[in-house]
């Protein structure tokens, strides 16, 4: 069974804070791991698509990377804002297959 | 362009009623997934369909759980003899490609299920 694990389960930081939350993935037959944005009462907005070892990708004040060999990604957010308050949900697929094995998420709450 | 739409965005049914989902992909988009959220679970896959291939139905959590789509275009997930367990957020997502996996899935606002 493959499961994808997310770490903090929660956050609450002050507006102007950098953080950051942990994806572990396995890294058998690995093939792409996702970052979503969840707000309430909206669809999850997609982030990132990454797929090889090393990667970075960048989209405004936030950022990620990859680590295959280990199995791991990290989402950095600089500068927090009350707009960047949502759940952030990683998934990583496998073996080719199409379909997200989703972490449970890390609900981030940015406080003005 | 226009997201994937679901409806209804709230169902309210009780327990051993059959419901019906709707999920509207993004035009053009091949690829239709369906996603599930129980109450402190994260997002569990329950079916894909990929243009006239047969789907894989392998995350679907019982019998009583069926989805077709008509047309290529829209899906309906239908869930008969509702049970308690079965209320979750009903997520469905799109794609325009089949990249085995490293494809951006786009989703829609999701149908929120109570049975009560």
């Amino acid at each position: 069974i493959l499961n994808v694990e997310q770490s903090p389960q929660s956050l609450h930081v002050q507006e102007g804070d950098s953080t950051n939350f942990t994806c572990s993935f396995p890294s058998s037959n690995f093939y792409a791991l996702h970052w979503y944005r969840w707000e309430t009462a909206k669809s999850p907005e997609a982030l990132f698509v990454m797929t090889l070892n090393g990667d970075e990708k960048k989209k405004g004040q936030i950022s990620a990377t990859l680590n295959t060999k280990e199995g791991y990604s990290y989402l950095y957010i600089k500068g927090s804002q009350p707009e960047d308050s949502a759940t952030y949900l990683c998934a990583s697929t496998h073996g080719g297959y199409n379909k997200l094995i989703f972490g449970a998420g890390t609900r981030l709450a940015v406080h003005p | 362009g226009a997201g994937v739409s679901q409806s209804p965005s709230n169902k309210v049914t009780e327990k051993g009623k059959d419901v019906e989902l709707r999920c509207d992909p993004i035009s053009g988009h091949t690829a239709l997934y369906w996603y599930r959220q129980s109450l402190g679970q994260g997002l569990e896959f329950l079916i894909y369909f990929q243009g006239n291939s047969a789907p894989d139905k392998s995350g679907l959590p019982s019998d009583r759980f069926s989805a077709e789509r008509t047309g290529g275009s829209v899906s309906t997930l239908t869930i008969q003899r509702t049970q308690q367990e079965d209320s979750a957020v009903y997520l469905c997502a799109s794609s325009s490609m089949n990249l085995g996996g490293q494809e951006t899935q786009y989703f829609g606002p999701g149908t929120r299920l109570l049975v009560l």
